[in-house]
């Protein structure tokens, strides 16, 4: 069946440090690749997307992803982390472009702590 | 301001009685859907629709209507509201398929 995992439910970091949020997904073809963030009370905000091109995609708030194909991965991110981080993290796959469903299918989610 | 508009933001509610939450966007976009989000679930698709009057069914439409009678709007009616739909709703647009979603910031519905 397809699917997105995030493997981390937590993850904690210190403010400062580099971060690296894991995604995988089970399908045949490359779907169309999408970071989400969600603050607190809030919605959710696109951090950065991958269609096709470079593998290496750079987003807004200084994260990058690296799409994988050999992994089925595209893992997010960021140098150095600042507290207002802090959110979940949702990666997200599009399969329509290989004649899967539309709409998005989400991970789980990912929740990022940043210590000081 | 681009954005997606959704009321009430809060709705506490009980067991049968009709609700709607309606959904506004003011970019003209032509997709839009609606998304429930539990507690380590992430998110997952309710309904989505094309283009006015064209809907279909996500991952977990079951006690769920929409209708898509203008292209800005898109409503999402619980026709008899039960406990297991106490949830975090959200509505989102997008210029087409594919497209990055811009959501709305959610309505918290809990069904008594």
């Amino acid at each position: 069946a397809q699917s997105v995992t995030q493997p981390d439910i937590h993850i904690t970091v210190s403010e400062g440090a580099s971060l690296e949020l894991r995604c995988n997904y089970s399908y045949g073809a490359t779907p169309y690749l999408f970071w989400y963030v969600q603050s607190p009370g809030q919605g959710l905000q696109l951090l950065l997307k991958y269609f096709s091109g470079d593998t290496l995609v750079q987003g807004i708030k200084g994260f990058e992803a690296e799409f994988k194909r050999s992994q089925s991965s595209f893992n997010l991110r960021k140098p150095s982390v600042h507290w207002s981080d802090a959110a979940e993290y949702f990666c997200a796959v599009d399969l329509s472009s290989g004649g899967g469903a539309d709409g998005l299918t989400f991970g789980k989610g990912t929740h990022l702590i940043i210590q000081p | 301001e681009a954005q997606v508009t959704q009321n009430p933001r809060y709705l506490i509610t009980v067991t049968g009685k009709k609700l709607t939450v309606t959904c506004s966007q003011n970019m003209n976009h032509e997709y839009m859907s609606w998304y429930r989000q539990d507690p380590g679930l992430g998110l997952r698709q309710i309904y989505y629709s094309m283009n006015v009057e064209v809907t279909d069914k996500g991952d977990v439409p079951e006690g769920y209507k929409v209708s898509r009678k203008e292209k800005r709007n898109f409503p999402l009616i619980l026709e008899s509201p039960s406990p297991n739909q106490t949830s975090l709703y959200f509505c989102a647009s997008s210029q087409g398929r594919n497209q990055p979603q811009h959501f709305g910031d959610g309505t918290r519905l809990s069904i008594l």
